[in-house]
C-alpha cells in the first residue's frame, strides 16, 4: 500500500510569490489533515478535511492560506502570497477512523 | 502557553536508556502518541497508549503515563545511534477533528 505522498519535499521561493503544495492520501482515506512546523517550534494543526469537505479549519494562519480536496482525494495547499513567515515543513497526514493517522514526508517550503 | 510540553533535547551514551518526558493538558483526551522524525523524513508512529492505561511496552520501548498528573514519558531500552531524532509527543483532541496536539520535539542524540 503507498504511504502519504507530499510533493514537492522541498520549495524556496521569495516573498510575495504563490506556492501550491500538495498531497496523496491513502486510497480510501477520508479524513485529511494538514500541519504546519514552523521553526522548529512545535507541530500545528491546520486544517482537517473529510472527503472533500472542510471540517475544522480553525488553525488556518490567515486567508492568504486556501485549501481544497476536491473530489475527495488529493488536496492542495496554496500560499498566496507567502511572507517569510510561512517558512517551515508542512506535513498531511490521513486516516481511515479515529486515531491512527499515517503522515506524508513533509514538504520543506522556505520564502526569501 | 502550549498544549503540549516537552524538554528540547536530551543525549545519551550508546547502551544506557533514554528517557523523555511529556506534559499535556487535556484531560479528556483518549489517545497519546510518540512519534519519532528521522533528518529528511517524516512523522512515524513510534507506539502510542490508551488513556486507561498506565503502561504499555513494545520491545524497546516502554510508555509510561500518569494520568494524574498529565504526564507522559517514553523510555528507550539499549539506546542505539539509529535512534537519533527527533521525538514528538502528540495528544488527540476530542472535538469534531480528533486533531492532534504536538509537542515542540525532544532532540535526542546518541553518542558512540
Amino acid at each position: 500500500e503507498a504511504g502519504v505522498t507530499q510533493f514537492p519535499s522541498h520549495s524556496v521561493i521569495e516573498k510575495g510569490q504563490t506556492v501550491t503544495l500538495r498531497c496523496d492520501p491513502i486510497s480510501g482515506h477520508d479524513n485529511l489533515y494538514w500541519y504546519r512546523r514552523v521553526m522548529g517550534k512545535e507541530i500545528k494543526f491546520l486544517l482537517h478535511f473529510v472527503k472533500e469537505s472542510k471540517q475544522d479549519e480553525s488553525g488556518m494562519p490567515n486567508n492568504r492560506f486556501l485549501a481544497e480536496r476536491t473530489g475527495g482525494t488529493y488536496s492542495t495547499l496554496k500560499v498566496q502570497p507567502a511572507e517569510l513567515e510561512d517558512s517551515g515543513v508542512y506535513f498531511c497526514a490521513s486516516s481511515q477512523g479515529v486515531g491512527f493517522y499515517t503522515f506524508g514526508s513533509g514538504t520543506r517550503l522556505t520564502v526569501v | 502557553g502550549e498544549d503540549v510540553e516537552q524538554s528540547l533535547f536530551l543525549s545519551v551514551r550508546e547502551g544506557d536508556s533514554s528517557v523523555i518526558n511529556c506534559t499535556y493538558t487535556d484531560s479528556s483526551s483518549t489517545y497519546l502518541y510518540w512519534y519519532k522524525q528521522e533528518p529528511g523524513a517524516g512523522l512515524q508512529l513510534l507506539t502510542y497508549i490508551f488513556s486507561n492505561m498506565d503502561m504499555k511496552q513494545d520491545q524497546r520501548l516502554t510508555v509510561l503515563l500518569n494520568k494524574k498528573d498529565k504526564h507522559l514519558s517514553l523510555r528507550i531500552a539499549d539506546t542505539q545511534t539509529g535512534d537519533s531524532a527527533i521525538y514528538f509527543c502528540a495528544e488527540t483532541r476530542m472535538d469534531s477533528s480528533y486533531k492532534l496536539i504536538f509537542g515542540s520535539g525532544t532532540r535526542l542524540l546518541v553518542r558512540p
